[in-house]
């Protein structure tokens, strides 16, 4: 069984430009989360998607949106960027169908912004 | 809300010695409690979880972790380390009604001298 898959592994961009990342879950798991890892912040929730529909959203700017689709992938977009968003970004996805459900993450996409 | 707190930032240690990564959570519902591991440029790995039952969870390469309510800790334990085991663990909660959304811990740097 495939594991969950994000794309691109890295990426630099420029302040100001926006940024799209993509995560495909295993598949049958329909919900998709996403965390922002930084040296000083350390891992940080983001959002969650479950059946296209965004269930929970934590403390981020309006800069940090999300989608799923129909096939449960999820993309996640950063508009205008700045230094700070300069991170790892890791996708998990879980069956999330009730009761304690386990989160399988992905290697991740390291963004870096100049 | 839920918050996670290990104390110790890095642990050295040496091969074939004992260890324990404290984590300490503090939460007003009841939670379901992780350990992940990550290693260098990797992705978030389950290295044990505690859902109910048995206080005492193992993993399958040795590690064990034990869930103390009273003192609201959730200690993992390694009665020998390899070379291998260096890497970072995190320590993390989610709310039993939405599981699919943790909170870490700022993570513990396990570096294992030989």
């Amino acid at each position: 069984k495939a594991g969950v898959t994000q794309t691109p592994r890295y990426l630099i961009k420029t302040r100001g430009q926006q940024v799209t990342l993509s995560c495909s879950p295993i598949s049958g798991h329909r919900s998709v989360s996403w965390y922002q890892q930084t040296p000083g912040q350390g891992l940080q929730f983001l959002f969650e998607y479950f059946s296209e529909t965004q269930r929970n959203k934590g403390n981020f700017p309006g800069r940090f949106s999300g989608r799923q689709f129909s096939n449960s992938r999820s993309e996640m977009n950063v508009s205008t960027l700045e230094l700070g968003d300069s991170a790892l970004y890791l996708c998990a996805s879980s069956l999330a169908q009730g009761g304690a459900t386990e989160a399988f993450f992905g290697q991740g996409t390291r963004l870096t912004v100049v | 809300a839920q918050s996670v707190t290990q104390l110790d930032s890095q642990v050295p240690v040496f091969e074939e010695a004992p260890v324990e990564l404290r984590c300490n959570y503090s939460s007003s519902v009841s939670v379901y409690l992780f350990w992940y591991v990550q290693y260098p440029n990797q992705g978030l790995q389950l290295l044990l979880k505690y859902l109910s039952g048995s206080t005492l969870v193992e993993s399958i390469n040795g590690f064990e972790a034990e869930f103390n309510k009273s003192q609201t800790s959730f200690h993992l334990r390694k009665p020998s380390v390899h070379i291998s085991d260096t890497a970072e663990y995190f320590c993390a909660v989610s709310e039993m009604d939405s599981s699919y959304k943790l909170i870490f811990g700022s993570g513990t740097r396990l570096l294992v001298r030989p």
